[in-house]
């Protein structure tokens, strides 16, 4: 089956500086990466999504990138602000979703 | 929020016992799936289902099995319970063949003692 690594698991990083997460799957037939974001206590929630046709996505302070021959992805927070504090999951899915083991984000005012 | 519901929010269980835990998917969504989260850890898929039937499974022992209804509805069984089920157990409803459709649940929380 699939297998997600995550790295690093734990970010500190000042209030406006830019913070980058990355992974790396196993399964060349997965063919869709999102990226989560989950708060203690609460449900995951999607922030961006990437499928293996596009190399690079951006959504307004949030971008992700996939490299399909290396197999790995990344998620880049610029502009960082402290209520992106949270842990952070990547997945990779042909179908069913498996998980990275999150990265827990510190954003220092 | 979604329209992906989950009951209970909280139980406490001792080893051995019994428990079912339910989900109510998104209107319109055909499948569903269920994850544990450990405490520090990501979700690990459980199985899913699709037409009331299962449609792929994770790493989990046959004591962990799952019914889907007609209404899309679903519950996840989990026999013989031990420690280290305890854990945040999560459902995601969606469109069948569109990942990108998911949405989780808010999930219970199951203890075991």
């Amino acid at each position: 089956g699939e297998n997600v690594e995550q790295h690093p698991s734990t970010l500190s990083v000042q209030e406006g500086d830019s913070a980058v997460i990355k992974c790396t799957y196993s399964d060349s037939a997965s063919n869709y990466f999102p990226w989560y974001k989950q708060e203690l206590g609460k449900r995951p929630q999607l922030i961006i999504d990437i499928r293996s046709n596009v190399g690079e996505k951006k959504d307004q302070r949030i971008a992700v990138t996939l490299n399909k021959t290396a197999k790995h992805f990344s998620l880049h927070i610029t502009e960082t602000q402290p209520e992106d504090s949270a842990v952070y999951f990547c997945a990779a899915s042909l179908d069913q979703f498996y998980f990275g083991t999150g990265t827990s984000l510190t954003v220092i005012p | 929020e979604t329209g992906v519901t989950q009951s209970p929010t909280h139980l406490i269980k001792t080893r051995g016992q019994q428990v079912t835990l339910r989900c109510s998917s998104q209107s319109g969504h055909n499948t569903v799936s269920w994850y544990q989260q450990a405490l520090g850890q990501g979700p690990q898929f459980i199985f899913q289902y699709y037409r009331e039937e299962e449609n792929g499974r994770g790493n989990f022992p046959p004591r962990f099995s799952g019914l889907q209804f007609p209404n899309y509805s679903s519950e996840l069984n989990v026999n013989a319970l031990e420690l280290d089920d305890s854990a945040l157990y999560l459902c995601a409803s969606s469109l069948v063949g569109r990942p990108d459709t998911q949405y989780f649940g808010p999930g219970t929380r199951l203890t075991v003692l």
